[in-house]
């Protein structure tokens, strides 16, 4: 079976600040990882996805995701916040070898102050 | 583009009245899921369909049933909807298996009265 926590419901920071999104997940197999971003009144768009490969992974926006597998991880960053980032973030894991249905996180909203 | 349409943005129904929820894929993708959100609940899996008449059940189906006639529809049935199934429902499609991504419709915003 497989799991994700996401840390923290909600995360503030100020515009031009680092942003820190982290996600931990358990799976019995290297799994596929998955951050996906939702904007007010929207559906869910992929931020970025790690399969196989290269650990750091970059996506839309300027976010990066790095796969840690010693800390069974998968933080999601940006250098620079800036007030269009604010939006619900979900990160979602799959099992490649099982069902293929991806289970996500319960999600962390982040507040961008000017 | 990759196109997931959902029929409707906002629905208010009543209680016990039965309630569809259409989504529309342009993609000739195999699976169709759809989920439930609510406020720190995530996402929660309701049904999927990974072929035309085919289903599963997700991981919370009761109230809920779905209907997939053709590859491109997938229809989620509320039989007699509840207060407790206010919600924002959301559909997605997905390519066949492997490290495929879903792609989400806007959602719809339920609320029973």
């Amino acid at each position: 079976a497989q799991s994700v926590t996401q840390l923290g419901s909600h995360v503030s920071v100020s515009e031009g600040a680092l942003v820190l999104l982290r996600c931990n997940y358990s799976s019995s197999v290297p799994p596929y990882l998955f951050w996906y971003v939702q904007y007010p009144n929207q559906g869910l768009q992929l931020l970025l996805k790690y399969t196989t490969g290269a650990t750091l992974v970059k996506g839309i926006n300027g976010f990066e995701a790095e796969f840690k597998k010693s800390e069974t991880s998968f933080h999601l960053t940006k250098p620079s916040a800036h007030m269009s980032d604010a939006a619900e973030y979900f990160c979602a894991v799959r099992d490649p070898g099982g069902s293929y249905i991806p289970t996500f996180g319960r999600g962390t909203s982040l507040i961008v102050h000017p | 583009d990759v196109k997931v349409t959902q029929s409707s943005r906002y629905l208010v129904k009543r209680t016990g009245e039965k309630v569809f929820l259409e989504c529309v894929q342009d993609m000739d993708h195999e699976n169709m899921f759809w989920y439930r959100q609510d406020p720190g609940l995530g996402l929660r899996l309701i049904y999927f369909s990974y072929d035309v008449k085919m289903k599963e059940k997700g991981d919370i189906p009761e109230g809920y049933s779905v209907s997939r006639e053709k590859k491109e529809r997938f229809s989620l049935i509320l039989e007699s909807a509840s207060t407790n199934q206010t919600s924002m429902y959301l559909c997605a499609s997905r390519a066949g298996t492997g490290w495929n991504i879903q792609y989400f419709g806007a959602g719809t915003r339920l609320s029973v009265l």
